[in-house]
C-alpha cells in the first residue's frame, strides 16, 4: 500500500496570505490527523477527521481550518498566515479511531515558510 | 493535564553501543499508551515500540526496548547496538486509554547523534 501522502511539500507564503495543505492517507484509514512541528513546541495537536467530521481539536486559533472529502483525503487551511505559522505541517492516518493503542502513520510534511 | 517532557533535547552514543533516551509524563489515568516515534531527517515519522500501561511487561522490538515504571510514570527507551540508521529525533508519546476522543500528546523530542 501507498503511505501517506501530502501536497506541497514546501510553501512560501507571505504575511496575511493564506495556505491550503493535502494530505491522502492509506489507502482504506479513515481517520486523519494533523500536527504542526515547531523546534521549540515539538508537535502539537491541530485536529482529527474521521468520517467527514472534525472530531477533535486542539488548541490553535480560528485561523486553522480543515474538512475531510468522503474519500477521507484532508485538506487544511490557514488563514491570515502569522510568521509563527511556519512549521513542519504533518498528517497522520490511522484505519479506525477510538483505539487509543493504535499505530498513527505519518506523511512526510508540508514545510510551511511565512516570510 | 496530561503532559510528556523529555529532559534531552540532544543525545549523542558511539556506533554500537547503547543509549537510553528519558522520557517522564504526569498523569492520573490508570489506563493509557505510551509509544516511542522515530523521526529521521528528511523522512517520515515511524512508531518504533507500544507500551499498555496495564501490562507490567517491558515492551521489546528487536534492538528497542522500554524501561516503563508506572509508579515513577517513567518511559525510557533503550537502543542497543546503535546503528547509522538509528540517526533521527525520537518523540514520546501519550494518550489516555478510556477516551476515543482523546489526542496523542507529544513530548519535544530527543534528537539522536551517532558517532561512526
Amino acid at each position: 500500500k501507498a503511505g501517506v501522502t501530502q501536497t506541497p511539500r514546501y510553501l512560501i507564503k507571505t504575511r496575511g496570505q493564506q495556505v491550503t495543505l493535502s494530505c491522502s492517507p492509506i489507502s482504506g484509514h479513515r481517520s486523519v490527523s494533523w500536527y504542526q512541528q515547531t523546534p521549540g513546541q515539538g508537535l502539537q495537536f491541530l485536529f482529527e477527521y474521521f468520517s467527514e467530521t472534525q472530531r477533535n481539536k486542539g488548541n490553535f486559533p480560528g485561523r486553522f481550518s480543515g474538512r475531510q472529502f468522503s474519500n477521507s483525503r484532508s485538506e487544511m487551511n490557514v488563514s491570515t498566515l502569522e510568521l509563527g505559522d511556519s512549521a513542519l505541517y504533518l498528517c497522520a492516518s490511522a484505519p479506525q479511531r477510538g483505539r487509543p493503542g493504535e499505530t498513527q502513520y505519518f506523511g512526510p510534511g508540508t514545510r510551511l515558510l511565512v516570510l | 493535564a496530561q503532559t510528556v517532557t523529555q529532559s534531552q533535547p540532544e543525545m549523542s552514543v558511539q556506533e554500537a553501543e547503547t543509549v537510553t533516551l528519558s522520557c517522564t509524563y504526569d498523569t492520573s489515568e490508570s489506563d493509557y499508551y505510551l509509544f516511542w516515534y522515530k523521526q529521521p531527517p528528511s523522512r517520515q515519522m515511524i512508531l518504533v515500540i507500544r507500551q499498555e500501561a496495564y501490562k507490567q511487561q517491558n515492551a521489546t522490538e528487536n534492538r528497542f526496548s522500554v524501561n516503563f515504571q508506572k509508579a515513577a510514570k517513567s518511559f525510557s527507551l533503550k537502543i542497543s547496538d546503535s546503528q547509522l540508521g538509528d540517526a533521527a529525533m525520537y518523540f514520546c508519546a501519550y494518550r489516555r486509554g478510556m477516551n476515543r476522543d482523546d489526542k496523542i500528546i507529544f513530548g519535544k523530542g530527543t534528537r539522536l547523534h551517532i558517532l561512526p
